[in-house]
């Protein structure tokens, strides 16, 4: 599993809340990323990170906001909660780490299921 | 923007026939294609991948082909077992997905 981890594992909040989801690796991989995944779709990227706080937006990045002060963690916060971002969360890593993982070559975490009410 | 389409969005097998996969592209600097495996309520577990400079790749059962020039790749699952059940996925770069193929294997 890359040594990912994600918490929590499942959240339900309510519309307007301010919510922070966590990905947290241990082998030191360059790359870091959030993606959301909704029924029948596959993944779309929200936000992704080239190392510490360096982070960049990916294709659905409005609503979301990402810090990575430290290379283990990168964080994902939704600062007011809407019932559209009611989405499976998965963080993934790549680039370097104890396998030596090319920059392309991704792995996730478990994931998170976010509920807003 | 890039973007990936993907067939056909389920598909059905006897055990130990074929499964074939296709996904198009449209951004013809895209390099890296990977496909994913994803059982119910699990992570996306990367199968394969290929790279524009290699025309096919095999690993055991699994290969995938990428015709450059059509900007088209697929996956190749042959001797289907119940196990292959999945979802896949298929991926241009790693910010764009296709939607998923719901493979059922039918022992």
């Amino acid at each position: 599993d890359a040594g990912i981890t994600q918490s929590p594992r499942h959240k339900v909040t309510e519309t307007g809340t301010p919510v922070t989801l966590r990905c947290h690796q241990t082998e030191n991989h360059r790359y870091m990323y959030w993606y959301r995944q909704d029924p029948g779709h596959g993944l779309r990227l929200i936000h992704y990170s080239y190392g510490v706080k360096d982070t960049d937006k990916g294709e659905v990045s409005d609503g979301y906001s990402v810090s990575r002060s430290k290379t283990e963690d990168f964080l994902l916060t939704l600062e007011s909660a809407t019932s559209s971002q009611t989405s499976v969360y998965f963080c993934a890593i790549s680039g370097g780490g104890l396998a030596q993982l090319g920059a392309d070559t991704q792995y996730f975490g478990p994931g998170t299921r976010l509920t807003v009410l | 923007g890039e973007n990936v389409e993907q067939h056909p969005s389920t598909l059905s097998v006897q055990e130990g026939d074929s499964a074939v996969i296709k996904c198009t592209y449209s951004d013809s600097a895209s390099n890296y294609f990977p496909w994913y495996k994803q059982e119910l309520g699990k992570r996306p577990q990367l199968i394969i991948d290929i790279r524009s400079n290699v025309g096919e790749k095999k690993d055991q059962r699994i290969a995938v082909t990428l015709n450059k020039t059509a900007k088209h790749f697929s996956l190749h699952i042959t001797e289907t077992q119940p196990e292959d059940s999945a979802v896949y996925f298929c991926a241009a770069g790693k910010s764009t997905f296709g939607d998923g193929t719901t493979l059922t294997v039918k022992p």
